[in-house]
């Protein structure tokens, strides 16, 4: 069965700039994989950032913006702030409906 | 404005059977795939599987398929995920999600519903 991954952990100094990755445990992520984006604070339900490699969603600054880096899809936030501090979900389509979420990466800001 | 709502918290015994509600409002309810999205206490989310309504074409992750069974009953806006035989590793909270436009991704999100199995 096809794993996606993340990294598990990250940290970013406050106005600094991180990106998470998302890749594939066999072959390379490419937009056709439409790769998306999500945020969710504990206790919440998660929020949608960035679909379709790199449209953002509604309401989304455009500190957060998506793309292909390598093999991998990629999330970059730019100027991160105190309350991007959450964990991070990519999702990979795999065709014929199916969906498979990545392992998620927990982001820290300090 | 699109909205999902779910149905409240459950708490059932192992082998007791569970459907759990999804209603749509503020768009065309049977023209958007319905999916659902598990998350056990303290873990990730998980992709189970999804609805269109209009015609009740369903798709389920492998790791779901025979496990749950998604529904929709598009004469009132509302999808459901079904147990017939709960066990305590069901115990987590369920997100039924719209997807978008195209269907690969999810745009909105209901506010979940927190289902515990216990003895």
């Amino acid at each position: 069965q096809t794993v996606v991954t993340q990294e598990p952990s990250f940290s970013v100094s406050p106005g600094g700039t991180v990106t998470l990755t998302c890749g594939l445990s066999s072959g390379s992520v490419s937009t056709s994989y439409y790769p998306s984006w999500y945020q969710q604070t504990p206790g919440q339900a998660p929020r949608t950032l960035i679909y379709s490699t790199n449209t953002r969603s509604s309401g989304v600054p455009d500190r957060f913006s998506g793309s292909i880096l390598g093999n991998k899809a990629a999330l970059t936030i730019t100027g991160a702030q105190a309350d991007d501090e959450s964990d991070y979900y990519c999702v990979l389509y795999m065709g014929r409906g199916i969906s498979v979420f990545g392992g998620g990466t927990k982001l820290t800001v300090l | 404005e699109v909205q999902l709502g779910q149905s409240g918290a459950e708490m059932k015994k192992p082998g007791e059977s569970l459907k759990i509600s999804c209603e749509g409002s503020g768009y065309t309810f049977s023209s958007y795939w319905i999916g659902w999205v598990r998350q056990m206490p303290g873990k990730g989310l998980e992709w189970m599987g999804i609805i269109y309504p209009a015609d009740s074409d369903t798709r389920y992750s492998p790791s779901f398929e025979g496990q749950v069974t998604i529904s929709a009953d598009k004469s009132i806006d509302t999808a459901y995920l079904q147990w017939s035989s709960l066990k305590a590793s069901d115990t987590a909270i369920y997100y039924c999600v719209r997807h978008g436009r195209p269907s690969t991704y999810f745009d909105f999100w209901g506010q979940g519903t927190l289902v515990t199995v216990s003895s």
